[in-house]
This record gives C-alpha cells, sequence and structure tokens, in this order.
C-alpha cells in the first residue's frame, strides 16, 4: 500500500519568508511524528500526534514553527519567518497507534533551502 | 534517553554477516534498543527493537548483553542494497520521540 508521502519533495524560500509543509500519513495511522535532519546529523524530534492533538511539541525549536493535524489524518508544518538555520531536511512518520511495539515508518522527507 | 555511541564508519563484503556494535551503559530498565537505518536521500527505515531478550525478523537479529550495556544489530548476509547509516537508539516505554545519534555509516562493498 502506499507508505508515507510529504510534499512538496524540495522548497527553496528566501529569509523571513512563510512555509507549510505537508504530510499524508499511512492511511489509518492515528500517531504522526515530524523530525528535522540537518546535513550529517541524525533526525531530531519536533512534535508528535495523537489523532488530532500535539502530544508532545517538545522539539519545537520556538514559536516561529507550528504544526495541525486538524482531521486526525494530514498534517502540515508552518514556519514563519524563516531563518537560513531552518534548512533542513523535514521528516514526517505515522505509526498505527504509537507506542513501543509500532515502528515509525517515515516519508522521504521534503528538503527545505532558506536563502 | 539514554545516550548511545556507534563507530562512525564500517566496511563489511558483500555475502559477509555485517556486525554493528552499539554501546548504552546508561540504559535503564524500561528502555528498549531499536535499530533504524536511512538509505542515503530516503526516510530512515525500521529494523529490529527489543527489550532484553535476542530478536530475530527477516531482516536482522539483534543481540543484546546480559547487563544490556551493549548491543550488536547482525544482517546475517549483507548486499549493496544494505549500504546505509545505521542508527542505534534507546527509547523509553512510554515515550514517542525516537533520539537519534549520527550512526554508524556502513558501506557494503563488492
Amino acid at each position: 500500500g502506499a507508505g508515507v508521502s510529504q510534499t512538496p519533495s524540495n522548497k527553496v524560500t528566501e529569509k523571513g519568508k512563510y512555509v507549510e509543509l505537508r504530510c499524508d500519513p499511512i492511511s489509518g495511522h492515528t500517531a504522526l511524528y515530524w523530525y528535522r535532519q540537518s546535513l550529517g546529523q541524525g533526525p531530531e524530534f519536533l512534535i508528535y500526534f495523537q489523532g488530532t492533538g500535539a502530544a508532545d511539541d517538545s522539539g519545537l525549536p520556538n514559536d516561529r514553527f507550528f504544526a495541525v493535524r486538524p482531521e486526525g489524518s494530514v498534517s502540515t508544518l508552518k514556519i514563519q519567518r524563516t531563518e537560513r538555520g531552518d534548512s533542513a531536511v523535514y521528516l514526517c512518520a505515522s505509526s498505527t497507534q504509537g507506542g513501543v511495539s509500532n515502528e515509525q515508518f517515515f516519508g522521504p522527507g521534503t528538503r527545505l533551502t532558506v536563502l | 534517553d539514554a545516550k548511545t555511541t556507534q563507530p562512525p564508519s564500517m566496511d563489511c563484503a558483500e555475502g559477509r554477516a555485517a556486525n554493528l556494535p552499539c554501546n548504552h551503559s546508561t540504559i535503564s530498565g524500561n528502555e528498549y534498543v531499536y535499530w533504524y537505518r536511512q538509505i542515503h536521500s530516503q526516510g530512515p527505515q525500521y529494523i529490529i527493537h527489543g527489550l532484553k531478550n535476542n530478536e530475530t525478523n527477516e531482516m536482522a537479529s539483534l543481540i543484546i548483553t546480559e547487563d544490556r550495556k551493549s548491543s550488536t544489530l547482525i544482517l546475517p548476509h549483507a548486499t549493496l542494497r544494505d549500504t546505509a547509516v545505521y542508527y542505534c537508539i534507546v527509547r523509553k516505554g512510554g515515550s514517542e520521540k525516537l533520539v537519534f545519534g549520527k550512526g554508524t555509516k556502513l558501506t557494503v562493498n563488492p
């Protein structure tokens, strides 16, 4: 079946602009995660949704970052007033219901470049 | 979450077993050991996880020492497609976040 999809695959923007990154999880998965990966580093956790609610947003770096999942399926990561340091690959993952026995399935990521 | 230590890189000949070590000396009783891998330009892929017993699936085997301070991921017959960065992660039961380090870059050579 279809895996996790993310759009766009690449996004180039200018410093100070607003961007939205979209994640379509695997159908029926209630848990959804956002991570970001800088060059040469492992992915870094940003936020976790269980259904429509953000159950853990402890990884969001500051209030310029916000994520929503209004219907418990598609999620959007929103970044305001982008900075060059926000350049990274943003990864989305989903899981059947979360928990230690449920693997996280990752999408291919969105490569964000802030000029 | 407990910190993990992995060698930055390893090489393996195609068809041979690849044994990837991981140290997690500060692991606590309710923390699981997970392995993911990331092939170039793709998202991470789950491989296997365990608590204290050895585990095996169609991809790999996970050997956890009795004191749980270290583990080894074994790919029994490595292929060129196994070239990737392998991440060892210690995850607390009840926590949803995966804390990735820099991993081990495994190169399988023909």
